[in-house]
C-alpha cells in the first residue's frame, strides 16, 4: 500500500511568486492535513480538509490556501511568497475524521524562498 | 487552548542506557497525546498514542509513555537504547472533544545515541 506522496520533493522559488503544493493520501484516507515545520518555530498547523471540506485552520495569512479534491488527494498554495515562507511542507492523511485516528505523514516539500 | 513543552530539545545517550524524553502539556478538556518519531529527510511516524484507558502505553521499537494526569505529562521512555533510534521526537497534543481537529505539537527533542 503506497504511503503518503507529496511532490515536489524540493522547490526554489523567489519573493513575490506563488507556490503550489500536492498531496496525495494514502488510497481510502479521506482526512488530508497540512503543517509548516521550520526549526525556529517547529511544526505548525496549517488546515485539515475532510470530504473537500475545510474544516479547521490554524493562524497563517491568507497567503496560504488549500484545497482538496474528490478523490482526496490535496494541494496547498501559497502567494506571494516571503522569505519566511521557506520551510518544509508536510501533509499528513488519516483514514476517518476521527481526532484521534493515527496520522500518516508524507515526506514533505521542501520550499526554499530566495 | 492547547500547548506541548517539550523540556531539552537535544538528549544524548550511550546505547544501551535509559532513554527518558520528557513531554508536558497544556490542556482545558481531557487530551489525546501522542509521540511521533522523525528520521532525517523523512516525515513523522506515530510511535504510540494516548486517548482513554489504561494510562501506561506501549508503542513501537520498544518505546512507551505514561500519562500522569496530576502532573500534566506524558514522558516517553525506552529501557535500552539502539543506535537506530537517533531522530527527532515530538510531542502532540489534540483535545478529545470539541471540533478541534489539529494536533498541536511540541518543538522537538533530538536524541543522540552514542556507541
Amino acid at each position: 500500500k503506497a504511503g503518503v506522496t507529496q511532490t515536489p520533493r524540493y522547490l526554489i522559488k523567489t519573493r513575490g511568486q506563488q507556490v503550489t503544493l500536492s498531496c496525495s493520501p494514502i488510497s481510502g484516507h479521506r482526512s488530508v492535513s497540512w503543517y509548516q515545520q521550520t526549526p525556529g518555530q517547529g511544526l505548525q498547523f496549517l488546515f485539515e480538509y475532510f470530504s473537500e471540506t475545510q474544516r479547521n485552520k490554524g493562524n497563517f495569512p491568507g497567503r496560504f490556501s488549500g484545497r482538496q479534491f474528490s478523490n482526496s488527494r490535496s494541494e496547498m498554495n501559497v502567494s506571494t511568497l516571503e522569505l519566511g515562507d521557506s520551510a518544509l511542507y508536510l501533509c499528513a492523511s488519516k483514514r476517518t475524521g476521527i481526532i484521534n485516528d493515527e496520522l500518516f505523514f508524507g515526506s514533505g516539500t521542501q520550499l526554499s524562498v530566495l | 487552548a492547547q500547548s506541548v513543552t517539550q523540556l531539552g530539545s537535544h538528549v544524548s545517550v550511550s546505547e544501551g542506557a535509559l532513554v527518558l524524553l520528557r513531554c508536558n502539556y497544556s490542556s482545558s478538556v481531557p487530551p489525546y497525546l501522542f509521540w511521533y518519531v522523525q528520521y532525517p529527510n523523512q516525515g513523522l511516524q506515530l510511535l504510540l498514542k494516548y486517548t482513554t484507558g489504561a494510562t501506561l502505553v506501549k508503542g513501537i521499537n520498544g518505546f512507551e509513555a505514561e500519562f500522569k494526569k496530576s502532573e500534566t505529562s506524558f514522558h516517553l521512555t525506552k529501557p535500552s537504547a539502539h543506535m537506530s533510534d537517533a531522530a527527532e521526537y515530538f510531542c502532540a497534543v489534540t483535545n478529545s472533544g470539541g471540533s478541534n481537529y489539529k494536533l498541536t505539537f511540541g518543538k522537538g527533542t533530538l536524541l543522540t545515541v552514542n556507541p
